[in-house]
């Protein structure tokens, strides 16, 4: 059974610091995995998506890296902003399966200071 | 957003009452999902529809069942309500590829 664990599960930061987020998941065998913002009260809004024969994928301030074999995939957000405050979940769809399900880890709440 | 909305978007119930949750998708998507969101947990999947008639089991189905009798709504049912089913529901569209999510549900189970 895949397992998805996200450290920290909460993070404050100064503004304008880079940082970056972690997830690890246990089976490599993977069909993509993706990185989700989650706003208090709100749904989720993806912010990337990276394959799993790639490596990373960028978004303006963020960039996703994938190391599939290890079982790690990083979130990093250059220059924090006020923004950028809320819960990132990282999720992997498994490789198998006709609705090739996701597993989300339990997320990460970043606050980011002013 | 992409076209999903759920209702109701908050409800409060007493133990041992039927509740139904419905979804709503508006981009004929036919893979449609139920999750349910806890602390400590992230989002765990219910139940998931593959077209219309078609469902199956997620990883924490026990006690919810669901139906889908037309492409566009996706209900979940709360056969006998416990406190334990209080939690943050979100329905969600999408493929193999990605999913969209609605704007969830706050059930509270008294």
């Amino acid at each position: 059974k895949q397992e998805v664990t996200q450290i920290p599960a909460a993070l404050s930061v100064p503004e304008g610091e880079n940082l970056v987020l972690n997830c690890s998941f246990t089976d490599s065998a993977i069909y993509n995995l993706q990185w989700f913002r989650q706003d208090p009260g709100k749904g989720l809004t993806s912010l990337l998506l990276i394959q799993s024969s790639q490596r990373e994928q960028t978004s303006g301030r963020l960039n996703a890296s994938l190391d599939k074999s290890s079982g790690r995939s990083t979130l990093y957000i250059a220059a924090s902003q006020p923004g950028d405050s809320a819960t990132y979940l990282c999720a992997v769809r498994a490789d198998s399966g006709s609705a090739r399900q996701l597993t989300f880890g339990s997320g990460t709440q970043l606050t980011v200071l002013p | 957003d992409a076209g999903i909305t759920q209702s109701p978007r908050h409800k409060v119930t007493e133990t041992g009452t039927p509740v139904t949750l419905r979804c709503h998708q508006t981009e004929n998507h036919r893979y449609m999902y139920w999750y349910r969101q806890d602390p400590g947990h992230g989002l765990r999947l219910i139940h998931y529809s593959y077209g219309v008639k078609d469902t199956d089991k997620g990883e924490v189905s026990d006690g919810y069942s669901v139906s889908r009798s037309k492409t566009e709504d996706f209900l979940l049912t709360l056969e006998s309500a416990t406190s334990s089913q209080t939690s943050v529901y979100f329905c969600a569209i999408g493929g193999q590829e990605t999913q969209y999510f609605g704007p969830g549900t706050r059930l509270l189970v008294l």
